[in-house]
């Protein structure tokens, strides 16, 4: 049962546009949700985050939107560069170290 | 600063064999965490350390999967009798803190081949 789901696994976006990468997810307890972005054969590096008090975070050129009504979290990327081209994990919490991870969706920016 | 770090990046075994994987957290971090990622799934939790104590080995898939942590700094994470199942990518996180939620650092992994 996945209870974090990233429904799509790639993306391609041209240079200068906006990436929209989304994320939903099944238990209502989860407060805390996290975005990480995973280059091949390195681990996964801290994006941004949001807790459930908030619908709204925003970091440089990364913003993360949080609708808890509809169990859903968007990564917005404005404006996209081909170094943001890799995989992003929505991951989320219940108030603990536990992390459940979605299966990651692979950007892709095009010069 | 020196990350997260494991050892070895790759590990090619036989079904049935015995291996170790390492992880060196970042200096001072009390937590570490163990992931288990598979070929088009995120990471998947094991075992959460806090200090030297396993405090949640809930995700440890079967008793062939064991971690340990002797000194509260370095883990090592051992698979006996491997299976092909076993194949992934071994993740290490350590973080600061482990009351509440915290941002955990990641190794850059363990690709274990299974024969």
């Amino acid at each position: 049962d996945q209870q974090v789901k990233q429904n799509s696994p790639s993306l391609s976006v041209q240079e200068g546009r906006i990436s929209i990468l989304n994320c939903d997810y099944t238990n209502s307890m989860f407060d805390y949700f996290l975005w990480y972005k995973k280059y091949p054969a390195e681990g996964p590096t801290f994006l941004i985050s949001i807790s459930s008090i908030k619908d709204k975070n925003e970091d440089g050129r990364f913003t993360v939107f949080l609708n808890k009504s509809a169990k859903h979290l968007s990564l917005h990327i404005v404006p996209s560069q081909p170094g943001d081209s890799a995989v992003y994990f929505c991951a989320a919490s219940s108030g603990t170290y536990k992390y459940i991870f979605g299966t990651g969706t692979r950007l892709k920016v095009l010069a | 600063g020196a990350g997260v770090s494991q050892t070895p990046s790759n590990k090619v075994t036989e079904k049935g064999k015995y291996v170790e994987l390492r992880c060196d957290p970042i200096s001072g971090h009390t937590a570490l965490y163990w992931y288990r990622q598979s070929l088009g799934q995120g990471p998947e939790f094991l075992i959460y350390f806090q200090g030297t104590g396993a405090a949640d080995d809930s995700g440890l898939p079967n008793d062939r999967f064991f971690a340990v942590r002797p000194e509260g700094s370095v883990s090592t994470l051992k698979i006996q009798r491997t299976e092909r199942g076993d194949s992934a990518v071994y993740l290490c996180a350590s973080s600061f803190v482990n009351t509440g939620v915290n941002e955990q650092f990641f190794g850059p992994g363990t690709r274990l081949t299974v024969l």
